[in-house]
């Protein structure tokens, strides 16, 4: 099993939806969690940090579940350029483990 | 405002050959990596350095080098390359050791074939 799994999609959305992903995590003993956004054949940037009790910024929301293991990522109102791969990031013993990613596409 | 800056960007190579990943920050960190990416797999540490002098290996460091040259360059060496290490490679830097959730900092990244 990986220490991080998301859901590869696509997710494939028109502008103004909402539009929601998931990340589940081995590890129980994780220490902190973010999302980073990855546009096609770019680097990963950090969209957010995700902390126990959620957090929002803008349209985004992020939530952390310890009990169930998982974060989620919520976009609202989603616009064309959130069109990315969105990868889930744990921080598990001072490494950080990155999922895969799941691809979205807004379109018009 | 450079940030992390790698090069080369897209490299063939055959079988056997080596070659020298160079990759700088001018944002002072003292925190540098190199992760590979590949389809389906997400990102994994190939070796990182937390501080001037000191190198790890990280999730899959077997066919690698690195050297940490001073604070701001840490470079990644094939030795001799085979088509499993076909990726695309990054460079990343962050103020302290990840874990302790500073944001990292990414290279633009180096395509890499080996043939």
């Amino acid at each position: 099993r990986k220490e991080v799994e998301q859901d590869p999609g696509p997710f494939n959305v028109p502008e103004g939806a909402t539009v929601a992903f998931n990340c589940t995590y081995s590890n129980s003993a994780s220490q902190s969690f973010f999302w980073y956004r990855q546009d096609c054949r770019k680097e990963p940037k950090l969209l957010m940090s995700v902390y126990s009790s959620g957090n929002e910024d803008g349209r985004f929301t992020a939530q952390l579940n310890r009990a169930s293991q998982y974060i989620s990522l919520l976009i609202r109102d989603s616009k064309l350029s959130d069109s990315a791969t969105y990868l889930c990031v744990v921080n598990v013993n001072n490494d950080m483990r990155f999922g895969a990613g799941t691809r979205l596409t807004v379109k018009p | 405002n450079a940030g992390v800056t790698q090069t080369p960007k897209f490299q063939v190579l055959k079988t056997g050959q080596s070659m020298t990943l160079q990759c700088a920050q001018d944002m002072n960190h003292n925190s540098m990596y190199w992760y590979r990416q590949d389809p389906g797999m997400g990102l994994r540490l190939i070796y990182y350095s937390a501080s001037e002098g000191t190198t790890d290996k990280g999730e899959v460091p077997n066919g690698y080098n690195v050297s940490r040259l001073n604070k701001r360059e840490f470079s990644l060496r094939l030795e001799s390359a085979a088509p499993s290490q076909t990726s695309v490679y990054f460079c990343a830097s962050s103020e302290v050791t990840a874990g302790s959730g500073n944001t990292i900092y990414f290279g633009e990244g180096s395509w890499l074939t080996v043939v």
